[in-house]
């Protein structure tokens, strides 16, 4: 297994345009999360799922974010109707059922820029 | 509403001194504190976590102090070498009724450590 993977690396897109980002998370986690990033910040946790089930989901995720895990594998966000403001880095990672003793496993994450 | 702050935006320190990174939490629920490393064009790493009901974690060169009283914990990272060169963030989350799951973590805006040769 080679860890989190995350595609694109890079997503430059015209405002207005929808995204799709895909997380493959290590096999063996059931537990699977997405966080943005931009300049200066930590990163800011928008939602997480269990296997399929989406568990919680941020303020942040406005309606024009979705994230979906069929079969607890995978998962994708997309973001419709892009704005500059969601220039940023986007983060996915993943862990055994929420146990936190050695922490997530993160992707290097898609990094989207708006134009 | 910050609830995690990490004050010192840069530091700077010299190879095989001592580097202390600083972490700040306001919501008392938090009962697990971890710290990731961060490269450019990499995703966070996981370096060393604490329980709320510890004050004290060592692993090799990472030592991670928590003062529950104070909200405040912190990095020790003895000695400092070039490749700790990174941005640090400090991370917290807080577990279900029975102490046994954590879900999302919220982490502070990360401290810009240099260590020079």
């Amino acid at each position: 297994d080679t860890g989190v993977s995350q595609n694109p690396r890079h997503k430059i897109t015209k405002r207005g345009q929808n995204v799709t980002f895909r997380c493959d998370p290590i096999s063996e986690h059931n537990r699977l999360y997405w966080y943005r990033q931009t300049l200066g910040q930590g990163p800011e946790f928008l939602t997480y799922f269990q296997n399929e089930a989406q568990l919680e989901k941020s303020r942040l995720l406005s309606d024009r974010f979705s994230a979906e895990r069929p079969k607890g594998s995978f998962s994708t966000l997309e973001i419709q109707r892009t704005e500059q403001g969601d220039s940023a880095m986007y983060l996915c990672a993943s862990s055994p059922s929420g146990l936190a003793n050695y922490g997530y496993t993160f992707g290097s994450g898609t990094r989207l820029t708006v134009v | 509403d910050q609830q995690v702050k990490q004050n010192s935006p840069s530091l700077s320190v010299q190879e095989g001194r001592i580097s202390i990174l600083n972490c700040d939490y306001t919501n008392s629920m938090f009962d697990y504190f971890l710290w990731y490393k961060k490269y450019p064009a990499e995703g966070p790493t996981f370096l060393i976590s604490i329980s709320s009901i510890k004050d004290k974690n060592e692993d090799g060169r990472f030592t991670v102090f928590l003062n529950k009283s104070a909200k405040h914990l912190s990095l020790h990272i003895v000695p400092s070498q070039p490749g700790d060169s990174a941005v640090y963030f400090c991370a917290a989350s807080f577990s279900n009724a029975g102490g046994t799951s954590y879900g999302k973590l919220t982490f502070g805006q990360g401290t810009i450590l240099t260590v020079h040769p």
